[in-house]
């Protein structure tokens, strides 16, 4: 069975770093693109960029170019989403998922919650 | 960026009722780079429908889907009270990849 567990919830501070980690049980996971979801109650479900773990061939949208890092680590099945200096703009539920044959997502992770705040 | 629309806002039906769920996008996506997912309650969203009108895996044959251009439909043939849910649609034909802003079904 395919699973993808994320890492726990997470309360910073704006300005402070975070690292969030998405592991692959059940296949192989250097052949399927692992992509990045946002959720919140104004935007919704925004689609934030891209990995494929086998090389780390990474795209981002537009909106979120530069505002995060996706990368991988294919030894230990994860990839992850990174902040070098987090807002409070980017409280928000956070979503791994594996892409299907095409750019549809067809396994999620159970998401992490992150929140900033002062 | 291709914005897609979603109707109604909220649709409230009783059980063995039909419910069709409307995405329409703001330029073509084309016959086949559509999905759809349902988020319960609490829960992640999960793939009902990709490539328009083909069932994921587990997906009941209630859920159908159809559509081309810029109008596509999400249709549950006989609501069943676990179908609860915000449906949202998603396309795939160019990037950034965007979701619709979702349907919330009720069943009464």
């Amino acid at each position: 069975e395919v699973q993808l567990v994320q890492s726990g919830a997470e309360v910073k501070k704006p300005g402070e770093s975070l690292k969030i980690s998405c592991k692959g049980f059940g296949y192989s996971f250097t052949s399927y693109w692992i992509a990045w979801v946002r959720q919140t109650p104004e935007k919704g479900l925004e689609w934030m960029g891209i990995i494929y773990p086998g090389d780390s061939d990474t795209r981002y949208s537009p909106s979120f170019q530069g505002q995060v890092t996706i990368s991988a680590d294919k030894s230990i099945n994860t990839a992850y989403l990174q902040w070098s200096s987090l807002k409070a703009s980017d409280t928000a539920m956070y979503y791994c998922a594996r892409r299907g044959g095409r750019e549809y997502f067809e396994s999620w992770g159970q998401g992490t919650l992150v929140t900033v705040s002062s | 960026e291709i914005v897609l629309t979603q109707s109604p806002g909220t649709l409230s039906l009783s059980p063995g009722e039909r419910a069709t769920l409307s995405c329409r996008a703001s330029q073509s996506v084309g016959s086949s780079y559509l999905a759809w997912y349902q988020q319960k309650p609490g829960q992640a969203p999960r793939l009902l429908i990709y490539d328009v009108s083909s069932r994921a895996t587990g997906i009941p044959d209630r859920f159908s889907g159809s559509g081309s251009g810029t109008d596509f439909t999400l249709t549950i043939s006989r609501l069943e009270p676990e179908d609860l849910a915000v449906y949202y649609c998603q396309q795939y034909v160019s990037s950034p990849f965007t979701f619709g802003p979702g349907t919330k079904v009720d069943v009464k």
